[in-house]
């Protein structure tokens, strides 16, 4: 079965420090989402990407957070300067049309831990 | 805006009993998707069902049932004979059909499910 892969599946970083964290989407997928969940809570949106441009984005994302496709397969999110409150599981989605469409493929996560 | 209400935090049960989690949702959309996760305790969401707006019938699933009230604006979530593997923590989602099919996340539900 098709499945979105995400590297690494565990950083500990300092704060004040760059991160960037990678997904592999399902190949014939066309939009990407990344997703928090901070320890303990709901999984909230943080963006969403399609046709080589952010589609929507969450009050969470500023200008400390960024997203790029850099090829044909990776999408990666960057964070500037990670603070402390930046500590949680990322977990990138993609989707072959909208959601009606198909079904949300989560991957297994990203756990980033800021100390 | 949207919302999704998972009103009981945490579930105990002893193995071989049915429960039922609670999801209540609201939307201005007539034409939305509601969704089940589990994340299990190694920390991926895993998908279990997507249901659409028009769809009422009740659906289920081997253990797993879902019945979808519109009405009350419920999509209630029924695990028959619970067995220890069930437990997780179990997400409702709600995505609207237009603009980028963002999910919106309740807090989650955490069943436990004791030998």
């Amino acid at each position: 079965e098709p499945e979105v892969t995400q590297t690494p599946s565990h950083q500990v970083t300092q704060m004040g420090q760059e991160v960037i964290l990678r997904c592999v989407p399902i190949s014939n997928h066309l939009y990407f989402y990344w997703y928090r969940q901070i320890l303990g809570q709901k999984v909230e949106f943080l963006v969403s990407f399609y046709n080589n441009e952010i589609s929507e984005k969450s009050e969470i994302f500023d200008d400390q957070f960024s997203v790029e496709r850099p090829d044909g397969s990776n999408f990666t999110l960057k964070i500037r300067s990670t603070k402390l409150e930046d500590s949680a599981m990322y977990f990138c989605a993609s989707i072959m049309g909208l959601a009606g469409t198909g079904e949300l493929f989560f991957g297994e996560g990203s756990r980033l831990t800021v100390l | 805006a949207q919302k999704v209400t998972q009103a009981q935090t945490e579930i105990s049960v002893v193995e071989k009993e049915d429960v039922t989690l609670d999801c209540v949702y609201e939307t201005r959309d007539t034409t939305y998707y509601l969704f089940w996760y589990k994340q299990p305790p190694s920390g991926e969401l895993v998908f279990l069902i997507r249901r659409n707006s028009f769809d009422e019938q009740n659906e289920i699933s081997g253990r797993y049932s879902w019945n979808f009230q519109k009405s009350t604006s419920s999509f209630n979530f029924t695990i028959t004979a619970s067995q220890v593997v069930d437990s997780a923590v179990y997400f409702c989602a709600l995505s609207e059909v237009t603009g980028y099919s963002t999910l919106t996340f309740g807090k989650g539900t955490m069943l436990l499910v004791s030998p």
